[in-house]
């Protein structure tokens, strides 16, 4: 099973917004609605920003929302603040027994 | 407040074992699956295993298979992860996560809480 496909890096100043693409295949992300994106600050635990393709946990603010299209996922952050800048990885179910991680995007707030 | 805590790694030789701990507390363990994710320095995140609520079903990447054992005490609140025959690409900072199956479908849909992480590193 391949990793999803992410950018290395985005960037983006404050109070812009920000668009993080995820791409897999019709085995993953275009097959599924179990795609779920992690915010990780160096150093620190993933946390969960979007499950489900768009749905926010509690406590997660709305500036973070996530989309789908095909074979493609996308998180999208609206408003950018400095402490937005961390690592990203989508996830998605992959069929039968398994999940598959992108690659990870650094998101760096200019 | 649910809380994850890993511990158990270290150095360890090619070759060698070492099993991990998480400690679980601020829910109820029993009703979770639970997995191990593992991140190589300057990597991204890969799963490794998981385990139903009950153990009876317990799931592995293939890199894995045959060498590391996931396990989970209930009446301990603790999740477990033996491995054997370690290699230096096994080198990773290793988190234990609350997962989350979708009711209905029953298919595998994220990892809500994640513990602070345990790194081995096996060189020699």
């Amino acid at each position: 099973q391949s990793a999803l496909t992410q950018p290395r890096s985005v960037s983006g100043s404050p109070g812009q917004s920000v668009t993080i693409s995820c791409t897999g295949t019709s085995s993953d992300v275009g097959g599924y609605n179990y795609v779920s994106w992690y915010q990780q600050h160096p150093g620190k635990a993933p946390k969960l920003m979007i499950y489900d393709v768009s749905k926010r946990p509690s406590g997660v603010p709305d500036r973070f929302s996530g989309s789908k299209s095909g074979n493609t996922a996308s998180l999208t952050i609206s408003g950018l603040q400095a402490e937005d800048e961390a690592d990203y990885y989508c996830c998605s179910y992959a069929g039968s027994y398994l999940v598959v991680f992108g690659g990870g995007t650094k998101l760096t707030v200019l | 407040e649910v809380q994850l805590v890993e511990s158990g790694g270290g150095l360890v030789q090619p070759g060698g074992s070492l099993r991990l701990s998480c400690a679980a507390s601020g829910f109820t363990f029993s009703s979770y699956w639970m997995s191990w994710v593992r991140q190589a320095p300057g990597k991204g995140l890969e799963w490794v295993a998981n385990i139903k609520q009950d153990g009876s079903e317990k799931y592995y990447v293939d890199s894995v298979k045959g060498r590391f054992t996931i396990s989970r005490d209930n009446a301990k609140n603790s999740l477990y992860l033996q491995m054997n025959s370690l290699r230096a690409e096994d080198t990773a900072v290793y988190y234990c996560a609350r997962e989350i199956y979708d009711f209905w479908s029953g298919y595998r849909d994220r990892f809500d809480y994640w513990g602070q992480g345990t790194l081995v590193t096996v060189s020699s």
